[in-house]
């Protein structure tokens, strides 16, 4: 089974601080999607990574793949209180996504 | 309009009984899932529907039986619930089964509390 562990799995901090979330895992994945989930809502698409050492950026966020594939990083810049939320990595198995344990993050104004 | 929708939203009811959660998609897509979030939000596949055919069906108990009239519905059915069921549902969809780099729509959820 593959598993993706993501750390820490709760961060508080206060608007305008970096921060950085990752993603682990043991096994090799073709690719790693980013998803945010707010409160009452369903998880929604960020990025999805492909290549080795790959680094997307989408705005304040960078996201980075592992040069070998088995884990990912979230770098948040300037945080907002607008980034609130639940980050989860995904990783595809099997045809259907494969879920890290999540990190938890409060954005203080 | 509304992407992927779920139907409750909410739904509390009394261990032993059976329920429907109902999910509709207006993407075009030809798959669909059904996940399941406990309390520590961990997020874990139960099915999974490609053009109405069953492809993927994890160790989830035969309580538990999708249905897909269509490839825009995927239906929910849980018999004799019990307190462990309590959760929060989602339904997602995607265009195709097995691509790596697919992007799944997800539901507003359904959370589910058995009393």
């Amino acid at each position: 089974t593959q598993l993706l562990e993501q750390s820490p799995q709760f961060l508080s901090i206060q608007e305008g601080e970096n921060l950085t979330v990752y993603c682990n895992s043991s096994s090799v994945f073709s690719s790693l999607q980013w998803y945010r989930q707010e409160p009452g809502e369903g998880p929604v698409l960020l990025v999805t990574v492909v290549t080795g050492g790959e680094v997307k950026k989408l705005k304040r966020l960078t996201f980075q793949f592992g040069d070998a594939r088995k884990d990912s990083s979230l770098h948040i810049t300037a945080a907002q209180t607008g980034d609130t939320g639940l980050y989860l990595c995904a990783g595809p198995t099997r045809r259907a996504l494969t879920f890290g344990s999540g990190t938890r993050l409060q954005v203080q104004p | 309009d509304t992407a992927v929708s779920q139907t409750p939203k909410y739904l509390v009811t009394q261990m032993g009984n059976d329920k429907s959660i109902k999910c509709e998609q207006n993407l075009g897509h030809d798959t669909m899932y059904w996940y399941k979030q406990d309390s520590k939000k961990f997020l874990k596949i139960m099915f999974s529907y490609n053009n109405k055919e069953l492809i993927i069906n994890e160790t989830v108990p035969n309580r538990f039986s999708p249905k897909s009239p269509d490839k825009a519905h995927l239906n929910l059915h849980i018999n004799s619930l019990e307190l462990g069921d309590s959760a929060v549902y989602f339904c997602a969809s995607s265009r195709l089964a097995g691509t790596t780099t697919d992007t799944q729509y997800f539901g507003p959820g359904t959370r589910l509390t058995v009393l």
